[in-house]
């Protein structure tokens, strides 16, 4: 199994700001991912952050608005750009090695004001 | 990822068993039936996973019809803990492979004491 952690747990910030999250898993993963669930909503991903390239998007998503970086195997930041209140998210960090379940960090509540 | 269907909330007694169900009419030969569930302010995490013959772990057990177009998951004594929003997740071969999940609505199941 994995332990993923995330910083902040949550935040308020203002319009027109960025916040960098920070995911930290405990344990050497080939995959790791980003997932935003919007209030009410189920997940959505919105990446594959991909060691030492850049991340992989999806549909919707674009790399100018939600930057990602994994600098090793262990480690990815997300960047919420030029923010505003539908932002206002909770944003998962997640990883899975090889033919395994995927592991979920505990979530980063993001309140855009 | 072939598409799944689950009834959108269930109710169940403490102590009791549980049986969601999950419509995957769409399932090709290599999917991989996949459930998870996400606790109140928690990330998601895995329960079980199969691919024809019924499964059994030590949280759940996973019981696949014979053509593969539905499952149900089967939680044999339910507690309090066990309510949480439970999604059922096609993926191919086992969950090997770079993509991240594709999450549908759930059901939102709720453990009355």
């Amino acid at each position: 199994s994995a332990v993923i952690s995330q910083k902040p747990s949550r935040d308020i910030c203002q319009r027109g700001t960025s916040l960098t999250i920070q995911c930290q898993v405990d344990s050497q993963v080939t995959m790791m991912f980003w997932y935003r669930q919007q209030p009410g909503q189920s997940l959505t991903l919105i990446a594959t952050a991909n060691q030492g390239s850049e991340a992989t998007y999806e549909s919707g998503f674009v790399i100018d608005k939600f930057p990602i970086s994994r600098p090793n195997l262990t480690f990815s930041t997300l960047t919420v750009s030029n923010m505003s209140p539908e932002d206002s998210s909770i944003y998962l960090c997640s990883a899975k090695s090889g033919y395994n379940e995927q592991f979920f960090g505990p979530g980063t509540r993001l309140t855009v004001l | 990822d072939a598409k799944t269907t689950q009834p959108n909330s269930m109710e169940s007694n403490e102590e009791e068993p549980v049986h969601l169900p999950c419509n995957h009419s769409t399932i090709s030969g290599t999917d991989y039936i996949h459930w998870y569930r996400q606790l109140p302010s928690q990330g998601p995490e895995y329960v079980i996973h199969g691919l024809t013959s019924n499964v059994n772990n030590r949280m759940a057990s996973l019981a696949i019809a014979e053509d593969r177009k539905s499952s149900t998951l089967i939680l044999h004594r339910a507690t309090l803990r066990d309510a949480a929003v439970y999604y059922c997740i096609l993926r191919p071969n086992s969950g090997g492979g770079a993509d991240g999940l594709t999450f549908g609505k759930g059901t939102h199941l709720i453990i009355q004491p």
